[in-house]
């Protein structure tokens, strides 16, 4: 596609419920990476995919996340047992590849609330 | 820790006028840093990047200054337009961190008619 897809654009879930978001970068990108935004908050790393290599996952906040990225192209984030500390916007990037100055580009992201 | 920050949280220009927004960084391996903005409701969206062994870029009405000796970064537009109105990030690539950016907490531009 044209941009970075991301889906749903809105999700409203219940505090315990497993939610799962998704993500599809740019044709061609092979670095993709998933960041949390909080109200008012500036952005903070969870995880990042280079192609077939080991994903950087220093960003996860607990056990509770988890990502992946299937045939080197769409990722899904999962939360399992969300809490409502979990309500953020989660947003999704990708860029061609890992190399210094390759631009990082940003999806819409998911608008995340747990109730 | 070491954190990218931002000394203004919130700037307001007139119209017309040039805004010029700051950000500190702590980290002085880090070699790359780039400026986003924000507009409510959406993803960040690139303006504009620097490596460091560059003191200035510009762009179109965009200017990126780098001064690495007291490890800080500006971002100045020129004839603010109301649509400039967003929130700014600065964000910085350490080395060895592959392209994983580390972001500030962000700048609000307010710009009055």
């Amino acid at each position: 596609g044209a941009g970075v897809s991301q889906s749903p654009s809105n999700k409203v879930t219940e505090k315990g419920k497993d939610v799962e978001l998704r993500c599809d970068p740019i044709s061609g990108h092979t670095a993709l990476y998933w960041y949390r935004q909080s109200l008012g908050q500036g952005l903070e790393f969870l995880i990042y995919f280079q192609g077939n290599s080991a994903p950087d996952k220093s960003g996860l906040p607990s056990d509770r996340f988890s990502a992946e990225r299937t045939g080197g192209s769409v990722s899904t984030l999962t939360i399992q047992r969300t809490q409502q500390e979990d309500s953020a916007v989660y947003l999704c990037a990708s860029s061609l590849d890992s190399w210094l100055g390759n631009t990082i580009y940003f999806g819409e992201g998911s608008w995340l609330t747990v109730v | 820790g070491e954190s990218v920050g931002l000394h203004l949280p919130t700037l307001s220009v007139q119209e017309g006028d040039n805004s010029i927004i700051n950000c500190a960084y702590s980290n002085s391996a880090s070699d790359y840093f780039i400026w986003y903005k924000q507009e409510s409701g959406k993803g960040p969206q690139f303006i504009i990047d620097i490596r460091s062994n560059m003191d200035k870029r510009q762009g179109q009405r965009v200017t990126v200054l780098l001064n690495k000796t007291v490890k800080h970064l500006s971002l100045q537009i020129a004839a603010t337009q109301p649509g400039d109105s967003a929130v700014y990030f600065c964000a910085e690539k350490r080395p060895g961190g592959g392209n994983k950016l580390t972001f500030g907490t962000g700048t609000q531009l307010k710009v009055e008619l």
